[in-house]
């Protein structure tokens, strides 16, 4: 089985921060790589998928990179709406795996 | 605008079966994909089971004994099956629709398992 490994777990940033978060998969997976945003008590949010996709609606300070095993998420200036929780995954009909997922607080 | 909702019981005994509906809106049943995922409180999100039109189904490995979708098209739903439940089974549930990764999720349904 393929896993996925995101750092950190946690991260401490303020507003206008610009936020790197990194997925590593444990094989090449090209570029099945989604990321997510997950709020308290909420489903989570696609964000981007096929590694650099930006979903319909998402702004454009989110940004998806990398291919084969290590991915990043950056937001490139962080705004209140942000404080969150982000998830990766491997998106492959059999295999559907996620990060153990990155909180992002306020420092 | 697709929408999605979860409904089944909030609390399931040990042993029994956890047995989940998700209605559909403003998608096609027979052109897209559907998914269940699930999240323990306080925890990460776990890949359940996918089915793909018209019938094929994918399991997480983990729980593939123990659970079985199914799609009704004309009402416009799918559904979760999960036998022999254990506390461990205690999640928020999500039904998703599987396109381009999980594009839209329903609101998710807390299901407890105790006795």
């Amino acid at each position: 089985d393929i896993q996925m490994t995101q750092s950190p777990s946690t991260l401490s940033a303020s507003i206008g921060d610009r936020v790197t978060i990194t997925c590593r998969a444990s094989q090449t997976i090209g570029t099945w790589l989604a990321w997510y945003q997950q709020k308290p008590g909420k489903a989570p949010k696609l964000l981007i998928y096929m590694a650099s996709i930006l979903q319909n609606g998402v702004p454009s300070r989110f940004r998806g990179s990398g291919a084969g095993t290590e991915f990043t998420l950056t937001i490139s200036s962080l705004q209140p709406d942000d404080f969150a929780t982000y998830y990766c995954q491997l998106y492959e009909s059999s295999s559907e795996t996620f990060g153990q997922g990155t909180k992002v607080e306020m420092k | 605008q697709v929408q999605l909702q979860e409904s089944g019981p909030g609390l399931v005994k040990p042993s029994e079966t956890l047995s989940l509906t998700c209605s559909v809106s403003g998608a096609s049943m027979t052109t897209s994909h559907w998914s269940w995922i699930r999240q323990p409180p306080g925890k990460g999100l776990e890949w359940i089971a996918s089915i793909y039109n018209p019938e094929t189904t994918f399991y997480n490995p983990s729980l593939k004994s123990r659970v079985r979708l199914s799609v009704d098209t004309s009402k416009k739903q799918f559904s979760l099956n999960l036998i022999s439940v254990t506390a461990v089974d205690t999640a928020v549930y999500f039904c998703a629709r599987r396109a381009a990764a999980f594009d839209y999720w329903g609101q998710g349904i807390l299901v407890t398992i105790s006795s």
